[in-house]
């Protein structure tokens, strides 16, 4: 079965700083990996998505993020953060022959000024 | 591109009543959509996967008599939460995920529907 970790609930940094969110993953084949980001009372929004080919994967809003099937992990940076960057983040895998993608539990990204 | 909607995003209805949410895909093909709840603070909550022209598929402990769902076509799904009680209310959000192509393995979000029943 597949599954997602994200070992931390919650991060703070500070504005400008660099900012490395954790994902860990669980999956039977080469994995669809996927990172969305989540405002207060919004959707989910699509950061960036990794499928094949090059490890390092570029998203939009500056984010990035690189696949290590030897640590089976898919771990999201940004070198500078903005206040705005303040908000949940999901880590996705899947879909599944069945269907379904599995989502992180989430982390809260808080900023400081 | 890959844009969906959802429709209304807030709403308030009193217990005992039905509320229908529409979820749409504006810019692509939806064969396969999802329902999620979502409580504060929470991570999201597969309530149930449905193809465009079959059944939906309910995930355990989710009472599919009262979540009706209807995905009619290729650009519409719709929730209808029946006889709603206030332990209902919660934020809704409805993805959707297209036949081929750049859309065939992501799922894209609608931006919720805040219910509350009183």
């Amino acid at each position: 079965a597949q599954s997602v970790t994200q070992p931390d609930i919650h991060i703070t940094v500070s504005e400008g700083a660099s900012l490395e969110l954790r994902c860990n993953y669980s999956y039977g084949a080469t994995p669809y990996l996927f990172w969305y980001v989540q405002s207060p009372g919004q959707g989910l929004q699509l950061l960036l998505k990794y499928f094949s080919g090059d490890t390092l994967v570029q998203g939009i809003k500056g984010f990035e993020a690189e696949f290590k099937r030897s640590q089976s992990s898919f771990n999201l940076r940004k070198p500078s953060v903005h206040w705005s960057d303040a908000a949940e983040y999901f880590c996705a895998v899947g879909p599944t022959n069945a269907g379904k993608s599995t989502f992180g539990d989430g982390t809260t990204l808080t900023v400081k000024p | 591109g890959a844009v969906v909607s959802q429709h209304p995003s807030r709403v308030i209805c009193k217990s005992g009543t039905s509320v229908k949410i529409e979820c749409r895909s504006l810019d692509f093909q939806a064969t396969t959509m999802f329902w999620y709840r979502q409580f504060p603070k929470q991570s999201l909550m597969l309530m149930a996967t449905s193809n465009e022209g079959s059944k939906a598929t309910y995930e355990q402990g989710v009472e599919k008599d009262k979540f009706l769902i209807n995905h009619a076509s290729l650009t519409l799904s719709t929730l209808t939460v029946t006889s709603a009680h206030p332990e209902d209310s919660s934020f809704y959000i409805c993805s959707a995920r297209g036949a081929s192509g750049g859309v065939s393995r992501t799922q894209y979000f609608g931006p919720g529907t805040r219910l509350l029943v009183l």
